[in-house]
């Protein structure tokens, strides 16, 4: 069955210093892979998705991520943090078939030190 | 309106009261979904409707009723709730469904029942 795990529940970075999230999946096949923010009181919105080809995807507000088949990964990162990137961030996963089922992780909740 | 849009954005309702969330999406997209987002949980999705029809249930209790009239609205009536059912309701929808396709989601809900 699918999974998506985050490792870190919580991550507290210093306003400018650079960031990563972490995102392990567990999947029999090519994935398709998304990255979501979730700031308070709102919905979810799609920082970037991978589904095929360059495995370093680039998405909105300056995020990128890198896919790594050997090690089932699918980690975000940010060269330079903003205090305005402090959200919940999610990982998830495109189930097979056409369940239409996003597998999502429990998240990472981003505080930014000014 | 642009986007998916949910009305209410915040609801407190008691055990036996009746009232129905309301989702709509300006996108044209044919899939739409509702998700339960609790504290410290993974967003479980509810259900799926794609093309007005049903083709998800998660196994919700009968106590949570959906309803797509069209494309474009969607709704969940509740009755008879438990104070377990408090959450973030989201709904989402998608061109169609499939693990490929991203979703767009709505501000939710904020539920309360006590």
């Amino acid at each position: 069955a699918q999974s998506v795990t985050q490792p870190d529940i919580h991550i507290t970075v210093s306003e400018g210093a650079s960031l990563e999230l972490r995102c392990n999946y567990s999947y029999g096949a090519t994935p398709y892979l998304f990255w979501y923010v979730q700031s308070p009181g709102q919905g979810l919105q799609l920082l970037l998705k991978y589904f095929s080809g360059d495995t370093l995807v680039q998405g909105i507000k300056g995020f990128e991520a890198e896919f790594k088949r050997s090690q089932s990964s699918f980690n975000l990162r940010k060269p330079s943090v903003h205090w305005s990137d402090a959200a919940e961030y999610f990982c998830a996963v495109g189930a097979s078939g056409n369940t239409g089922k996003l597998i999502f992780g429990q998240g990472t909740t981003l505080q930014v030190k000014p | 309106e642009t986007g998916v849009t949910q009305t209410p954005r915040h609801l407190v309702m008691g055990m036996t009261n009746k009232k129905s969330l309301k989702c709509e999406q300006h996108l044209g997209h044919n899939a739409m979904y509702w998700y339960k987002q609790s504290a410290k949980k993974p967003l479980e999705l509810m259900f799926v409707y794609n093309f007005k029809e049903q083709t998800e249930n998660n196994s919700v209790p009968s106590r949570f009723s959906p309803e797509c009239p069209n494309s474009s609205h969607l709704f969940l009536h509740l009755h008879t709730l438990q104070p377990e059912d408090s959450a973030l309701y989201l709904c989402a929808s998608s061109p169609t469904v499939g693990g490929s396709y991203e979703q767009f989601f709505g501000p939710g809900t904020r539920l309360t029942v006590l």
